[in-house]
């Protein structure tokens, strides 16, 4: 089955500056790879998403992009602010539709 | 802002109780999913179902069960509660195919 690897676990940034996390894949089927953001007593809320036929999405201060030879993706937060501190999940989903997620990025924005 | 709800939001029962989590939605989503999550840690899927009638278990062996009987509820139930079952549960919704999963904001559990 897939395997998806998240990094940084932790991250802290200065407020305003950019924040970037990690994922790769393993499975080349995979075609479809969201992020999600959690806060403290929420459920995991999409905030990007994007699929193998596109390089790169933005959305306001969120990027995704996506490298699929690598079989890696990333998220990247610019200007970030102290409301963007949460837990992050990649995942990638297949044929099989089923979602495989990372193991969670805990970002802190410092005021 | 959420369609996909989650009764109740805390349980702590002793161990051995019969326990039904409820998961409700009311997109019209014919697939429903239960993870289980540590607080803040990685997501493990328990169950899932791609509609009325179908159940099937995900890749974390669970002693729970969940039914389908009507598109919008998908209930979880455990037996008899053991510590060891003390966690997050998530349930979640999606349209067919690869599509975004809406999140429930959890049933924290806690089995003494």
């Amino acid at each position: 089955g897939e395997n998806v690897e998240q990094h940084p676990s932790t991250l802290s940034v200065q407020e305003g500056d950019s924040a970037v996390i990690k994922c790769t894949y393993s499975d080349s089927a995979s075609n479809y790879f969201p992020w999600y953001k959690q806060e403290l007593g929420k459920g995991p809320q999409l905030i990007i998403d994007i699929r193998s036929n596109v390089g790169e999405k933005k959305d306001q201060r969120i990027a995704v992009t996506l490298n699929k030879t690598a079989k890696h993706f990333s998220l990247h937060i610019t200007e970030t602010q102290p409301e963007d501190s949460a837990v992050y999940f990649c995942a990638a989903s297949g044929t099989g539709n089923q979602f495989y997620f990372g193991t969670g990025t805990s970002l802190t924005v410092i005021p | 802002e959420a369609d996909i709800y989650q009764t109740p939001r805390y349980l702590v029962i002793g161990t051995g109780k019969k326990i039904t989590l409820e998961c409700s939605q009311t997109m019209g989503h014919d697939k429903m999913y239960w993870y289980q999550q540590d607080p803040g840690m990685e997501l493990h899927l328990i169950h899932y179902s791609y509609g009325v009638n179908s159940t099937e278990k995900g890749d974390l062996s669970s002693e729970s069960t969940v039914s389908r009987i009507r598109t919008e509820h998908f209930p979880l139930t455990l037996e008899s509660a053991r510590p060891s079952h003390t966690s997050q549960y998530l349930c979640a919704s999606s349209e067919p195919g690869n599509q975004p999963q809406h999140f429930g904001d959890g049933t924290r559990l806690s089995i003494l």
